[in-house]
């Protein structure tokens, strides 16, 4: 069972342009909502995170939108640039007996092309 | 770079051997995660520990296990190794296990390829 569903697989999308990743969550006791952004040969990094009682968050070009009713969340990319070419991970975790693992999607290759 | 070191970063070995892989926390961290990443199954959780306990298992196999040392080093001690053992293992450290999500900070990665 997936618990988060992330689309599209992959994302070709033009410099200056905006990139937008999805994911579906279907856990409600989820509770925090990280973005991880990682480059081939490297360990995911914490891009952004958010939790479920604001709709909306935004880091310099990095936004995440929330949708707590539909159990969805987004990432954009404003003025995408070649060097956000990475894989990105949506993910989600809750407190269980004071472990906060994290259960990410299954990633989105993006390709920012000059 | 993250402040996680994971050792080997590379390892190849044959089907039926066990391998050990290492893992140095952030300083300071008492809470190391270990994922597999492989094409099929995409990043997974495996196990947790902290300050030495085992906290939290996912979908680690019976073939798998792990600890943490008093010196907050982790490893994860893969047996009977399987063709489908190969994957990307990573560990993940952060700074507490109580009072609501901190950021996991992830090391490199160990590659395994089991021939």
């Amino acid at each position: 069972q997936q618990q988060v569903k992330q689309s599209p697989q992959s994302l070709i999308v033009q410099k200056g342009g905006i990139s937008i990743i999805n994911c579906a969550y279907e856990n409600t006791a989820f509770d925090y909502f990280p973005w991880y952004q990682q480059f081939p040969g490297k360990g995911p990094a914490l891009l952004i995170a958010i939790r479920p009682d604001v709709s909306e968050k935004k880091e310099g070009r990095f936004t995440i939108s929330f949708n707590k009713s539909a159990k969805q969340f987004s990432l954009h990319i404003m003025d995408s640039q070649p060097g956000d070419s990475a894989t990105y991970f949506c993910a989600a975790s809750k407190e269980g007996a004071g472990s906060y693992q994290l259960t990410f999607g299954k990633g989105t290759k993006l390709s920012v092309i000059p | 770079d993250s402040g996680v070191t994971q050792t080997p970063k590379h390892l190849i070995t044959a089907t039926g051997q066990r391998v050990t892989l290492r893992c140095s926390p952030r300083s300071g961290d008492l809470s190391v995660y270990w994922y597999q990443q492989s094409l099929d199954q995409g990043l997974q959780f495996l196990i947790q520990y902290y300050n030495g306990e085992e906290r939290a298992k996912g979908n680690i196999l019976e073939r798998f296990s792990a600890q943490q040392f008093p010196d907050l080093h982790s490893e994860l001690n893969l047996s009977s190794l399987e063709l489908g053992d190969s994957a990307l293992y990573f560990c993940a450290s952060s700074v507490s296990t109580s009072g609501g999500h901190n950021e996991q900070f992830f090391g490199p990665g160990t590659r395994l390829t089991v021939l």
